[in-house]
C-alpha cells in the first residue's frame, strides 16, 4: 500500500524557516518524481515544487522561488521542503504528492502557520 | 502563470448529469493531454478521479468522465449521487516541470 506521511509543520514567525518532510512507502521511491502542493485556508490548490526521481531536476512556483528548496534522500525514501523567509501568505496545508503530471497518491498534509 | 478557470459552483439533482469546465490556454490545457481532475472533501486530501484527460484510476466509478476540446477540459459526473457532493479541481501540465491548478468548483447535489 502506497503511503505518504508529512511532518514538520507548525507555527513560525514571519521571516522564519521550517523544513517539511514526506516519508514514502509502498513503492519504488527513486523511480518517481514527487511534488509539493499547498492549500491556504478556504482556498484552492496551488502547485509549489517538483523534484525528479533522481533529484537532478527541480522546479518551483514563482511565489516561492528563491525562498523554498526541494530535495530528496532516496536512501530514506523521503522528500523535503525547506522553507525560508516565510510570509503570512505561505500559511497553508502542505501536501506531498506522488508524480508530476498527475498525482495518484497524496499525504494527509502538514499545516504551516506563519504568524507573529 | 494564472490559474485555470473553473466555475465556482455547479449543481444537479440526484440521477442527473453535471459538467464542470476548466479553461486554460494554448500553453497548458491546449498543449498537453495531461489534464487531471481531483475530488476533495472537507478536511481531506484531494483524490484523483481523472488523469490524462479521460483516464479513470482503479476504483473511480465510471460515472466520472473527462474530455477536452482546444483549451477547455471538462469533467462530467453522470447519475449524480449524494456522495458526489464535493470540491473538484482540475490541473494541467504546463511544460518545463510546471503544473497549474484550477480555482476549484463546489458541486452541490440538490
Amino acid at each position: 500500500e502506497v503511503q505518504l506521511v508529512e511532518s514538520g509543520g507548525g507555527l513560525v514567525q514571519p521571516g522564519g524557516s521550517l523544513r517539511l518532510s514526506c516519508a514514502a512507502s509502498g513503492f519504488t521511491f527513486d523511480n518517481l518524481g514527487m511534488t509539493w502542493v499547498r492549500q491556504a485556508p478556504g482556498k484552492g490548490l496551488e502547485w509549489v515544487s517538483f523534484i525528479s526521481g533522481s533529484g537532478e531536476s527541480k522546479n518551483y512556483a514563482d511565489s516561492v522561488k528563491g525562498r523554498f528548496t526541494i530535495s530528496r534522500d532516496n536512501s530514506r525514501n523521503t522528500v523535503y521542503l525547506q522553507m525560508n523567509s516565510l510570509r503570512a501568505e505561505d500559511t497553508a496545508i502542505y501536501y506531498c504528492a506522488r508524480g508530476l503530471k498527475w498525482f495518484d497518491h497524496w499525504g494527509q498534509g502538514a499545516l504551516v502557520t506563519v504568524s507573529s | 502563470q494564472s490559474a485555470l478557470t473553473q466555475p465556482p459552483s455547479a449543481s444537479g439533482s440526484p440521477g442527473q448529469s453535471v459538467t464542470i469546465s476548466c479553461t486554460g490556454t494554448s500553453s497548458d490545457v491546449g498543449a498537453y493531454d495531461y489534464v487531471s481532475w481531483y475530488q476533495q472533501d472537507p478536511g481531506k486530501a484531494p483524490k484523483l478521479v481523472i488523469h490524462e484527460v479521460t483516464k479513470r484510476p482503479s476504483g473511480v466509478p465510471d460515472r466520472f468522465s473527462g474530455s477536452k476540446s482546444g483549451n477547455t477540459a471538462s469533467l462530467t459526473v453522470s447519475g449524480l449521487q449524494a456522495e458526489d457532493e464535493s470540491d473538484y479541481y482540475c490541473s494541467s501540465y504546463a511544460g518545463n516541470n510546471n503544473l497549474i491548478f484550477g480555482g476549484g468548483t463546489k458541486l452541490t447535489v440538490l
